[in-house]
This record gives C-alpha cells, sequence and structure tokens, in this order.
C-alpha cells in the first residue's frame, strides 16, 4: 500500500498568514494527488486535483504544487473560513489511502 | 446540480449488520466510479471501497474485506454498502462519493452528507 504522511500535523497561523502543508508518498504517485478541506461535522470538499489543478469554484489563495513523492498545498492568506483541517489522498493505486490529516488553527 | 443523498445509518449490535444507501442527482451515474470513505470519531479519513461504473471492477480496503460489499443500481441511481460482521471498531460517519476521472487523474468531487454507524451492545 501507499502511505501518505502529511506534516505538520497541526498547525497554529493567524488571518493573513501563508501557510504549506506537506504531503509524502511511500512510492511514486506521478500526479495522482488531491487535496481535501474538512470543516467539523461536514464532508470533505475538494480544493485540488492532479497535484496543482484548482477545482472550479475555490478560491486562487489554494494553490497545489508537486509529483512524484513530495506535494504540498498552501494557502496564500488564511481567512476566518479557512480554519479547518487538510487532508490529502492518492489515486495512484488501490487501496486510496488518505494523510493522517492537518489540522489548521488560529494562533 | 450535482447531489449525493445518504439514508441508512443507525445503532447496531457486534455482529450485526447495516446497509448504507447513497442516491445520486444532477448527473449520469453510469459513467462513475463510487467510493465509501469513513471517519472515526476524532480521526481522520478511511478509504473503505470503490465501485467502477458497471459493477465490473471492486475494491476493498484490507479492514472490511470479507464482511462489506459494495454495489450499485444505476436504472435507480443509488449505490450501496452492505456492512456485515460489524464491530465496534467500524464506528464511524460514512461518506458515499464520486470518483471523476479527468487530466490523467482521479479525484472525487461530491459527496455525501454522511452517515452515522455506531456499533455498540
Amino acid at each position: 500500500d501507499i502511505q501518505l504522511t502529511q506534516s505538520p500535523s497541526f498547525l497554529s497561523a493567524s488571518v493573513r498568514d501563508r501557510v504549506t502543508i506537506t504531503c509524502r508518498a511511500s512510492h511514486d504517485i506521478s500526479g495522482y494527488l488531491a487535496w481535501y478541506q474538512q470543516e467539523p461535522g461536514k464532508a470533505p470538499k475538494l480544493l485540488i486535483y492532479a497535484g496543482s489543478i484548482l477545482q472550479s469554484g475555490v478560491s486562487s489563495r489554494f494553490s497545489g504544487s508537486g509529483s512524484g513523492t513530495e506535494f504540498s498545498l498552501t494557502i496564500s492568506s488564511l481567512q476566518p473560513g479557512d480554519f479547518a483541517t487538510y487532508y490529502c489522498q492518492q489515486f495512484k493505486n488501490y487501496p486510496y489511502t488518505f494523510g493522517q490529516g492537518t489540522k489548521v488553527e488560529i494562533k | 446540480e450535482v447531489q449525493l443523498a445518504q439514508s441508512g445509518g443507525g445503532l447496531v449490535s457486534p455482529g450485526g449488520s447495516l446497509r448504507l444507501s447513497c442516491v445520486a442527482s444532477g448527473f449520469a451515474v453510469d459513467t462513475y466510479s463510487i467510493n465509501w470513505v469513513r471517519q472515526a470519531p476524532g480521526k481522520g479519513l478511511e478509504w473503505v471501497a470503490s465501485i467502477s461504473s458497471s459493477s465490473t471492477y471492486k475494491y476493498y480496503a484490507e479492514s472490511v474485506k470479507g464482511r462489506f460489499i459494495i454495489s450499485r443500481d444505476n436504472a435507480k441511481k443509488s449505490f450501496y454498502l452492505q456492512m456485515n460482521g460489524l464491530r465496534v471498531e467500524d464506528t464511524a460517519v460514512y461518506y458515499c462519493a464520486r470518483d471523476e476521472c479527468s487530466e490523467g487523474t482521479c479525484y472525487s468531487d461530491y459527496w455525501g452528507q454522511g452517515a452515522l454507524v455506531t456499533v455498540s451492545s
């Protein structure tokens, strides 16, 4: 199975900060990676797919980069609605594993 | 508008069974694979199972293989997760999600609202 390791697991930041979350894969997954945002009690929301393509309707403050085994999600200027948990997921091989999540909280 | 409406969660005793349903609207269901994903209380997301558009291919997480069965009825625009031999550790919110494939990759772009399954005596 392909393991995904996110870092950090927890991030404390302020409104308007720029933050970056990293997702490392145990095997080469090319660009088969998606990023999701999840608010408490809600279903995940797709932000980025194919490693770097912004999902329609998602703010351009979110961007993704990377390929192979190293990926990152950057939020250019944190807004109050961005304080949530973020997950990466690989679609290279079954099982479609997730990273353990990164919780972004208000400093 | 694409929507996935879930039903079927509830409280069940260990060893019991439950069937989750997911009804789609707003898209041609027979062209999409469907995933089931779960989230235990206070934990992260865990992929559970996937089914291809025509039911030809089915995949399961090791943790549920042999106990859960994924299926679909395209005529009814419905997807199902039959859960047998339930264990306490299967307690979670279960989500269905549409699997879109484009730009040479796949991703889950629409999700159901979730259904809570509690396994307890």
